[in-house]
């Protein structure tokens, strides 16, 4: 089946020690996605890829980065968590252009706990 | 600024009756809505969706309206089962936001057996 996949599903980091956490899809999809999920809350884009074309949101801390190194697979690493950077990260993907253009396909989350 | 807005939390509903789940917005440019289903740990799921020209879209027991001079729309679901209950999230695009896609805070849906 094709899918987006996540790891780790549950990640326990210590405050300030570098996290990454990957997405691989098999869609073939154009764009990929890191939403960042609070408790409660509406899920927030962080940043996405058109291809190879990185689009960071305005207010995306520094503290976030990603990377893209092929169609299949996107990265987020975070720098140096901080006890607000608990939450859930959800890797989406779509087909960026046609029918269906802005139906997301999203993978099943990474949860991260900083301790 | 919440461009889009789920206004209750949660939502209660037994069993082979109605679901009705609301969203509203405030960004005139939207013209693509998408509601996504989420069980827990589980990533969101693409349920409906429906563009700015049409004021209705139904697939099977899950129909969705839109309201676009109040800036409103609802998913309705009929019959409800208890397989529905989750969170149901509604997203708005536009081509001024470069159709990514801007999320509500979601909506609990229990539906009673």
């Amino acid at each position: 089946d094709a899918m987006v996949i996540q790891n780790p599903r549950y990640q326990v980091t210590q405050f300030g020690k570098p996290v990454t956490l990957s997405c691989s899809q098999t869609l073939n999809h154009n764009v990929m996605y890191w939403y960042q999920q609070k408790s409660s809350q509406a899920p927030k884009l962080l940043f996405h890829y058109y291809d190879k074309d990185f689009n960071n949101e305005a207010d995306t801390p520094d503290n976030f980065q990603s990377r893209r190194p092929n169609t299949s697979f996107c990265f987020l690493d975070i720098r140096s968590p901080g006890l607000g950077d608990a939450a859930m990260y959800l890797c989406a993907t779509s087909r960026g252009r046609g029918p269906g253009a802005n139906v997301l396909t999203f993978g099943a989350g990474s949860r991260l706990t900083v301790l | 600024d919440q461009q889009v807005k789920q206004n209750s939390p949660s939502l209660s509903v037994q069993e082979g009756r109605i679901s009705i789940l609301n969203c509203d917005y405030t960004n005139s440019m939207f013209d693509y809505f998408l509601w996504y289903k989420k069980y827990p740990a589980e990533g969101p799921t693409f349920l409906i969706s429906i563009s700015s020209i049409k004021d209705k879209n139904e697939d099977g027991r899950f129909t969705v309206f839109l309201n676009k001079s109040a800036k409103h729309l609802s998913l309705h679901i009929v019959p409800s089962q208890p397989g529905d209950s989750a969170v149901y999230f509604c997203a708005a695009s536009g081509n001024n936001a470069g159709n990514m896609l801007t999320f509500g805070g979601g909506t609990r849906l229990m539906v009673k057996p």
